[in-house]
């Protein structure tokens, strides 16, 4: 079983809709990062929290350390959200060099 | 503009041959790592570096060899020893050991 877990895997969407997309872990950890990647391969960061809740425009991300869940929100989906989105933990008393990956959600959001 | 320059985008490697990627960084970090990504897997560690002329193994190192020379350029280098290097690698930096990460566009490596 993989450390790091994320669901769903594939995941379409029509345009405006609220999505959400789920990683669960089972390692205690120090920080979780929540990633971009682009058809063309390139990765973006969008969050790296350790508690409760942040937001950057359209997107929220939601963590509980207790539950070892997180979540990332998408408000009001537009084809251009359309991309892989992983999510990555430091393990406790780890740093980035220790980051350990999910295996990404591959998000398509249709006209 | 900032940012972690790859290059090339596509390289393609024959057998017995090494092949060197190019990752070069004007973001002033002092940390620059390198990550292989297969399909269906999550990214994985193969060397990183947390300053000038030092370097560490990371996960699957085995066939490959970096150096840090300067604190902008960090390449990588796929030796004949790697038997399967075809992959998508990416390059990334960050200011400190616990700090957001910033990430190249990827070189895509295939064997002829």
């Amino acid at each position: 079983k993989n450390e790091v877990e994320q669901s769903p895997q594939n995941l379409t969407a029509q345009e405006g809709e609220f999505i959400t997309i789920n990683c669960s872990y089972s390692v205690g950890i120090s920080a979780l990062h929540w990633l971009q990647q682009h058809p063309g391969g390139g990765i973006v960061s969008l969050f790296m929290l350790s508690s409760g809740k942040k937001k950057h425009g359209r997107l929220i991300a939601t963590i509980n350390i207790q539950e070892k869940h997180s979540s990332l929100h998408i408000t009001a989906s537009h084809p251009r959200d359309s991309a892989v989105y992983i999510c990555a933990v430091i393990p406790l008393g780890g740093a980035t060099n220790k980051l350990i990956f999910g295996t990404g959600t591959l998000l398509a959001v249709q006209p | 503009d900032g940012g972690i320059t790859q290059s090339p985008k596509y390289l393609f490697r024959k057998e017995g041959q090494n092949v060197t990627l190019s990752c070069e960084q004007n973001l002033n970090h002092d940390a620059m790592y390198w990550y292989r990504q297969d399909p269906g897997q999550g990214l994985r560690l193969i060397y990183y570096s947390q300053i000038v002329n030092d370097f560490q193994k990371g996960d699957i190192a085995e066939g490959y060899s970096v150096s840090r020379e300067k604190k902008e350029s960090f390449p990588l280098t796929v030796t004949s020893a790697q038997k399967n290097p075809t992959a998508f690698y990416l390059c990334a930096s960050s200011m400190g050991q616990r700090e957001k990460l910033f990430f190249g566009s990827g070189t895509q490596l295939s064997v002829l």
